[in-house]
């Protein structure tokens, strides 16, 4: 356990529902991120929050999908009107920013759109 | 375009057995390199760090060498356990203002009895 937690673990959803995801990270960890990882692959970014400032989105993440971070602790990802390829394990990781910055990895949510 | 490239993608070998991992990187400006451990529905575990001067961290059973010149580490893992079984992946830490990390696609190694 890294002292990372989401929720829900898993979820199973139809495809056009809007799913919400959260995140609580280790409680001094100012900077927050959110990865997608597909089959196989390894973790793409899509975003990640200094506090509660969101400082940068990959072009993954289309106007479909938004994070949320309102008091500089837990963060939430929403993705509306889900597809198919939404599919995937949506993970957070959280890290100080000092020393070498190392990001420590919840145990993920693992989405399923039929 | 940053890149971390992992071979074999796959690998399966005899409980005891030694093994060692590949990762080549094109990463700049380089901050540190990571190897993590994930397991199957579970999220990436740190095993090593190593900045641009270290050239070998070890973690138990498990040994990380980096050469910076030819941006190239590998992992090598001794006397594997069943329990070794997992994606290993390479990670690099680029030395951006949001210390951005770019994966590889990771190696998924069976440990077999």
């Amino acid at each position: 356990d890294t002292g990372v937690s989401q929720d829900p673990r898993h979820k199973i959803t139809k495809r056009g529902q809007n799913v919400t995801f959260r995140c609580d990270p280790i409680s001094e960890h100012n900077r927050l991120y959110w990865y997608r990882q597909t089959l196989g692959q390894g973790p793409e970014f899509l975003t990640y929050f200094q506090n509660e400032a969101q400082l940068e989105k990959s072009r993954l993440l289309s106007d479909r999908f938004s994070a949320e971070r309102p008091k500089g602790s837990f963060s939430t990802l929403e993705i509306q009107r889900t597809e198919q390829g939404d599919s995937a394990m949506y993970l957070c990781a959280s890290s100080f920013l000092a020393g070498n910055n190392e990001q420590f990895f919840g145990p993920g949510t693992r989405l399923t759109v039929l | 375009k940053n890149q971390v490239e992992q071979s074999p993608q796959s690998l399966i070998i005899l409980e005891g057995k030694n093994c060692t991992l590949q990762c080549n990187y094109t990463v700049s400006p380089f901050s540190n390199l990571r190897w993590y451990k994930q397991d199957t529905g579970r999220g990436p575990v740190s095993l090593t760090i190593m900045t641009f001067s270290e050239n070998t961290k070890s973690n138990g059973r498990y040994t990380a060498t980096l050469d910076a010149d030819t941006k190239q580490s590998s992992l090598h893992i001794t006397a594997s356990q069943l329990s070794d079984s997992a994606s290993y992946i390479c990670v690099v830490s680029a030395a951006s203002a949001g210390n951005m990390l770019t994966f590889g696609g990771g190696t998924r190694l069976m440990v077999k009895p």
